[in-house]
């Protein structure tokens, strides 16, 4: 089955600064890549997305980057504020839609 | 605000109670999940059914039983459940079964086995 990796699993930022998140995954047949942000005590919330049959995509001040041939893909945040502190956790889904989750980043922003 | 709601938010039973979680959504979705979360863990898969039929069983304990009622209702049936259960349960949802469909959760229901 898939297996997905994440690092850092914390990462502490000044406000202003960039964060950059990093998976990789086994499963060369994944062609999904969603994020999600968790905050404490709350519901995992899709941030942004790639598919396998694009290299990157941009939503204001966050961009994803996959590398099929490597199978690694990445979060960046630019401009960090406190509001982006929580949890984040790649996944990369193969057939049959199951969802495989890395382990989760934590993410502090300090202002 | 959350497009899938689940119900309780918050639930505490004893190891011989019987309970049920509850999910549901409103957006046309045919594909609805359960996942188990631990603190500071991602969430695991648990069930998925696709057009209100059993997808995938994750090799859950019987002590967990899902049911599909209708396209826009999810429930998990709980029964003799143990310490090592207490998790946050959330419930997903998306469009299909195709890969480019993205899952939306629910706030989950966070159960504590006493």
């Amino acid at each position: 089955g898939e297996n997905v990796e994440q690092h850092p699993s914390t990462l502490s930022v000044q406000e202003g600064d960039s964060a950059v998140i990093k998976c990789t995954y086994s499963d060369s047949a994944s062609n999904y890549f969603p994020w999600y942000k968790q905050e404490l005590g709350k519901r995992p919330q899709l941030i942004i997305d790639i598919r396998s049959n694009v290299g990157e995509k941009k939503d204001q001040r966050i961009a994803v980057t996959l590398n099929k041939t490597a199978k690694h893909f990445s979060l960046h945040i630019t401009e960090t504020q406190p509001e982006d502190s929580a949890v984040y956790f790649c996944a990369a889904r193969a057939a049959g839609n199951k969802l495989t989750f890395g382990g989760g980043t934590r993410v502090l922003v300090k202002p | 605000d959350t497009e899938v709601t689940q119900t309780p938010k918050h639930l505490v039973m004893g190891m011989t109670n019987k309970k049920s979680l509850k999910c549901e959504q409103h957006m046309g979705h045919r594909a609805m999940y359960w996942y188990k979360q631990k603190a500071k863990k991602p969430p695991e898969l648990m069930f998925v059914y696709s057009y209100e039929k059993l997808s995938i069983n994750e090799s859950v304990p019987s002590r967990f039983s899902p049911e599909c009622p209708n396209s826009s209702l999810l429930n998990l049936h709980l029964h003799a459940l143990q310490p090592e259960d207490s998790a946050l349960y959330l419930c997903a949802s998306s469009q299909g079964m195709k890969s480019n469909q993205p899952q939306h959760f629910g706030d989950g229901t966070r159960l504590s086995i006493l």
